[in-house]
């Protein structure tokens, strides 16, 4: 079964440093990764992807994800944080029990990126 | 371009009752999919429709259950509410479900009572 999983409940980064949002992950095949954030009372908002390709991943407002499959990873970063980054980002996987459909997503528990001015 | 529309945005219902959430995708999306998120189990995915077809469905009770209509619109419906059916109800919409759901709406909060 597909499962992710973000070890840090919690991440604290002061503004203009570098932030590490981490996630691993466990899929049987080729793996379909995804980031979003969500900001509160909102929904999510999609950040990147990686299906294959280049190993490093360039998204939504200055984000980027590096996929290591040695190490079965999938993290988030960004060179340096802004105040406006604070919010809840989530890791997921496709769950390809369903063949096909990608709407069907596994979602990490979620990290809450705190920055502070 | 609108986004996608979910309403009501907050619902209060006691146990028993049911209740029918709405979800208007962007406009030439055909595909909508559903989660529940909650403090205890966080994102969940409930189901996903394609033209007006339910395509798979998560690890949800029968009471549980949704339809999509020709207008790409959606409804999810649970009935006999449980206190632990409170949730964030979070619908996503995209083309054709042929990639990640790229588009979610604000969500609707369900409190049980």
């Amino acid at each position: 079964a597909q499962s992710v999983a973000q070890p840090e409940d919690q991440v604290n980064v002061a503004e203009g440093n570098p932030l590490t949002v981490k996630c691993t992950y466990s899929v049987s095949g080729n793996p379909y990764l995804f980031w979003y954030v969500q900001y509160p009372n909102r929904g999510l908002q999609f950040l990147l992807k990686y299906i294959t390709g280049d190993n490093l991943v360039k998204g939504s407002y200055g984000f980027e994800a590096e996929f290591n499959k040695s190490q079965t990873s999938f993290h988030l970063k960004k060179p340096s944080a802004l105040v406006s980054d604070s919010a809840l980002y989530f890791c997921a996987v496709r769950d390809t029990a369903y063949g096909g459909s990608q709407g069907n997503l596994i979602f990490g528990k979620g990290t809450k990126l705190s920055v502070k001015p | 371009k609108a986004g996608v529309t979910q309403t009501p945005r907050y619902l209060i219902k006691t146990r028993g009752q049911q209740v029918t959430l709405s979800c208007s995708p962007i406009s030439g999306h055909r595909s909508v999919s559903w989660y529940q998120q909650t403090p205890g189990q966080g994102l969940q995915f409930l189901f996903e429709y394609f033209s007006e077809t339910q395509r798979n469905k998560g690890n949800f009770p029968g009471r549980f259950s949704g339809r999509q209509f020709s207008n790409s619109r959606s409804e999810m419906n649970v009935s006999t509410l449980e206190l632990g059916d409170s949730a964030l109800y979070l619908c996503a919409s995209s083309l054709d479900g042929e990639g990640p759901p790229l588009h979610f709406g604000n969500g609707t909060r369900l409190t049980v009572t």
